[in-house]
């Protein structure tokens, strides 16, 4: 079965700091990950995604993540937090039939 | 290219009543999905078509909720009779369909309150 656990439901970051949003998942496939943005009264926007390949994926807006299979672990990092990161983030893992299981995602604050 | 168009953005509904959401994917993408997010949660899938047949409607409550995909393009999601439970963002998302792309294409949603 696929899920997702993003630990921390908020995250608050100065402006300009490292931003950490962590994210484990379980699948009993060979994981495809993905990293969503959702600002207020929009859909989800894709960050970035890791299917195959290079586990250290870059996406949109500075950011990106590793997968670590050891680990189980697709945790998304931004080097410096610019005020408009501010915004929920969702991490999905895809199931066999193309469905996508959400985690509960985590709210970024940038602190000016 | 045009995004996912959804429409109504908001809707407010007294419980017992129906409801229906339209979406318009983005052109040539055969799959088609939608997603319940409740306040505070992440997107659970309701309903995933490719072209105009079900793959999965596992987690739809049937009982008071249906979909259609006529001609294997548009959708309209139907609630009926609505609970107050159905509050929530419906979010419509298309992708191409096989391969290895897999990405998901989301529209606005439609805000759903239920009195």
């Amino acid at each position: 079965a696929q899920s997702v656990t993003q630990l921390g439901s908020h995250v608050s970051v100065s402006e300009g700091a490292l931003v950490l949003l962590r994210c484990n998942y379980s699948s009993s496939v060979p994981p495809y990950l993905f990293w969503y943005v959702q600002y207020p009264n929009q859909g989800l926007q894709l960050l970035l995604k890791y299917t195959t390949g290079a586990t250290l994926v870059k996406g949109i807006n500075g950011f990106e993540a590793e997968f670590k299979k050891s680990e189980t672990s697709f945790h998304l990092t931004k080097p410096s937090a610019h005020m408009s990161d501010a915004a929920e983030y969702f991490c999905a893992v895809k199931g066999p039939g193309n469905q996508f299981y959400f985690g509960t995602g985590t709210s970024l604050t940038v602190i000016p | 290219e045009a995004g996912v168009a959804q429409s109504p953005r908001y809707k407010i509904i007294e419980k017992r009543q129906s409801v229906a959401f339209w979406c318009n994917p983005i052109s040539g993408h055969a799959t088609l999905y939608w997603y319940q997010q409740i306040l505070g949660q992440g997107p659970k899938l309701l309903i995933q078509f490719q072209n105009n047949g079900v793959v999965d409607d596992s987690q739809l409550p049937k009982d008071r909720f249906s979909a259609e995909r006529l001609k294997g393009v548009d959708s309209t999601l139907k609630i009926q009779p609505a609970k107050l439970e159905d509050s929530a963002v419906y979010l419509c998302a298309s992708s191409l369909g096989g391969g290895l792309t897999y990405e998901q294409y989301f529209g606005p949603g439609t805000r759903l309150t239920v009195t």
